[in-house]
């Protein structure tokens, strides 16, 4: 099965800073990877699609890169309301293994 | 709007089982594939099952393979999860979460969650 390795599993930023999260596929898997949002106690909310394709209603300031088998999912300027643990997960096929998460902590 | 219910969690016995429903409504239920995900106290997200929008086509991870079957009922546009042999390990809140089309996508919606705790 791919692998998704999630780096970093934390961090903490100031209010403005860019913030660049990497998700990395073990092997090859497309364009098939999604960015999600968990805010504390809340449900996972859809970020970002396609490796960078930004869901509907979804702020300018968040966006997706792929390189080969790697993800970087940025914020380019943290904003309070951003305080949360993002999760990558990969599609392409079965199993759609979610990475460990990062969270992101205001400095 | 979309709206996916969660029900069935609670209470159950190691070595029990317990069926977990998500009842769908505000979307074209049968055009859509779904998942469970879970996610334990305190852990990340755990993709759990996936199924596809005519149910023809299920997998399910290997931490649940062979305890526990995913299913629909297109006509009651809901989704289940049978849980069995079920263990401390599988305590967690599990969420139902529709696919963005037929086949294995992002999820763009999901449910609340219901809780499910696995003790003696």
């Amino acid at each position: 099965d791919i692998q998704m390795t999630q780096s970093p599993s934390s961090l903490s930023a100031s209010v403005g800073d860019r913030v660049t999260i990497t998700c990395r596929a073990s092997q090859g898997i497309s364009n098939s990877l999604a960015w999600y949002q968990q805010k504390s106690g809340t449900v996972p909310k859809l970020l970002i699609y396609a490796a960078s394709t930004l869901q509907s209603g979804v702020p300018s300031r968040f966006s997706g890169i792929r390189s080969g088998t790697d993800f970087t999912l940025t914020i380019s300027s943290l904003q309070p309301e951003d305080v949360a643990t993002y999760y990558c997960q990969k599609y392409d096929s079965a199993p759609l293994t979610f990475g460990g998460g990062t969270k992101v902590e205001i400095k | 709007e979309v709206q996916l219910l969660e029900s069935g969690g609670g209470l159950v016995q190691p070595g029990g089982s317990l069926r977990l429903s998500c009842a769908a409504s505000g979307f074209t239920f049968y055009n859509y594939a779904m998942n469970w995900v879970r996610q334990a106290p305190g852990k990340g997200l755990e993709w759990v099952s996936v199924i596809s929008d005519s149910g023809d086509s299920a997998y399910h991870a290997d931490s649940v393979k062979g305890r526990f079957t995913i299913s629909r009922d297109n006509s009651k546009n809901t989704l289940y999860l049978q849980m069995n042999s079920l263990s401390a390990e599988d305590t967690a809140v599990y969420y139902c979460a529709k696919d963005q089309g037929s086949g294995w996508y992002a999820a763009d919606y999901w449910g609340q969650g219901t809780l499910v705790t696995v003790s003696s």
